[in-house]
């Protein structure tokens, strides 16, 4: 079954560029999404297709997906950016996600 | 703007089965796919599967034999029946609305399986 792997925490300091990788076979083929959670809360859309930026989400975030590595990159980063992460893609008609990593903000 | 809600009960017995509904609220539920996602310590986030409008239904190979998946588009309401569960099924079930992303969700409801 095909898998995503992201690391499990990322670490960056105020108003510093975070990067967040999730990596797949061959996932440059395929639409990626990214999820930001915060404690205590549901899932919210941060990125679809690769690298579109849903109504409402700050234009600190962007995405991108070549080969078998897609990454979310957080400009200027903010405590308030301080959660879990997921990637996801479509798989022979199946919701894959990542298994998640911690941004923590110091 | 679309809201989702899950509703059914917290506890569940072992062998019993789980029964699950999200009721939509501020869209219809045309042109759309409905879904169900579960979040555990163990397994991480999970898609469980979806029902779209025009009634066709999909879910993750690894729990199919024990999923069913329906709509009520007249009660704006769709929902989840997981059979034979065990305590691997403990987890924070959601609905969420998709297409090719899941760009609504539902707060969650947590569910234990426990005698």
């Amino acid at each position: 079954s095909y898998e995503l792997t992201q690391p499990p925490s990322v670490s960056v300091s105020p108003r510093q560029t975070a990067r967040i990788t999730c990596s797949g076979y061959e996932l440059g083929d395929k639409y990626v999404c990214w999820y930001q959670q915060k404690a205590g809360q549901s899932p919210v859309l941060v990125i679809y297709q690769d690298k579109r930026l849903p109504s409402g989400i700050p234009a600190r975030f962007s995405g991108s997906n070549s080969g078998n590595t897609a990454t979310l990159t957080i400009s200027e980063t903010q405590a308030l950016d301080e959660a879990d992460y997921y990637c996801q893609t479509w798989d022979n008609g199946i919701a894959i996600f990542g298994g998640g990593t911690t941004l923590t903000v110091l | 703007q679309v809201q989702l809600q899950e509703s059914g009960p917290g506890l569940v017995k072992p062998s019993e089965t789980l029964s699950l509904t999200c009721a939509v609220s501020g869209a219809p539920m045309t042109s759309y796919h409905w879904d169900w996602v579960r979040q555990s310590a163990g397994k991480g986030v999970e898609w469980i599967g979806r029902v779209s409008f025009s009634g066709n239904t999909n879910s993750n190979p690894s729990l199919e034999s024990r999923v069913t998946l329906s709509m009520d588009a007249s009660k704006s309401q769709f929902s989840l029946t997981l059979t034979s569960v065990t305590a691997a099924d403990t987890a924070t079930y959601y609905c969420a609305r998709a297409d090719h992303s899941f760009d609504s969700w539902g707060q969650g409801l947590l569910v234990t399986v426990s005698s």
